[in-house]
């Protein structure tokens, strides 16, 4: 199946310094790549969707200006945890998708982070 | 109201055996996808079947299998001759088309943790 890296796969920062987590399709082209938030015994919930080439689109409840989210190119996105405090701490997996249609959604092995 | 349903938070099952894991959906849209997702303690979401809304027969894929009832909104999964790798979360999920036939969201239901004895 199509794979998805993910980097890094965990990182410990301290409060209120910025995290950038990227996302790369390794053999297709992703036009939409998704960020989930997953919390301990949970499930994954979607923290917004980007197309590459446009801003992204964000759930509700989540801070854009928190979470930034770009979408350079097909085959990377990247997600910016800015000033991140101990309640960020959290599972972060993305996930990518080729076009439109119903088709397998692969999903990267996810970043661990922790605020101190 | 919830769109995907599974009402197991555990479940055990002997090593070699079959089990089922449960999963019910909700949705008004004629198109949609139904996936199950496999999460060991790594936290790696793996990809295991997918069931289409218009398949006629049901999805396999080795010893995974989705019992799909339309009627019902089912879509169980189905793990035959157990191993202790399966042990894990796993994932129920359903996309619908989304507005103007774009992607919809993959909705996840709460999952089912497996555990598989020896």
């Amino acid at each position: 199946g199509a794979v998805v890296s993910q980097h890094p796969s965990r990182v410990i920062c301290k409060s209120g310094t910025s995290v950038k987590i990227e996302c790369r399709s390794l053999d297709f082209q992703a036009t939409t790549m998704f960020w989930y938030r997953q919390f301990p015994k949970q499930s994954l919930m979607l923290m917004a969707t980007s197309n590459e080439g446009s801003k992204a689109t964000y759930e509700q409840g989540v801070e854009k200006d928190k979470f930034l989210i770009n979408h350079a190119s097909l085959t990377l996105s990247t997600l910016t945890v800015t000033s991140a405090h101990p309640e960020d701490s959290s599972f972060y997996i993305c996930s990518a998708i080729t076009s439109g249609g119903l088709e397998t959604q692969y999903f990267g092995p996810g970043t661990r982070l922790l605020v101190l | 109201a919830q769109k995907i349903t599974q009402t197991q938070p555990g479940m055990f099952v002997q090593e070699k055996e079959a089990v089922t894991l449960d999963c019910t959906y909700d949705t008004s849209d004629p198109s949609y996808g139904l996936f199950w997702y496999k999460q060991p303690s790594s936290g790696e979401m793996i990809f295991l079947i997918y069931q289409g809304s218009y398949d006629q027969q049901n999805a396999t894929e080795g010893r995974y299998s989705l019992n799909f009832q339309k009627a019902r909104k089912s879509a169980n999964l189905v793990i035959s001759a157990s191993q202790l790798g399966d042990s894990a979360m796993y994932f129920c999920a359903m996309r619908e088309r989304g507005y103007g036939g774009s992607q919809g969201n993959l909705i996840f239901g709460k999952g089912t943790k497996l555990s598989v004895k020896p």
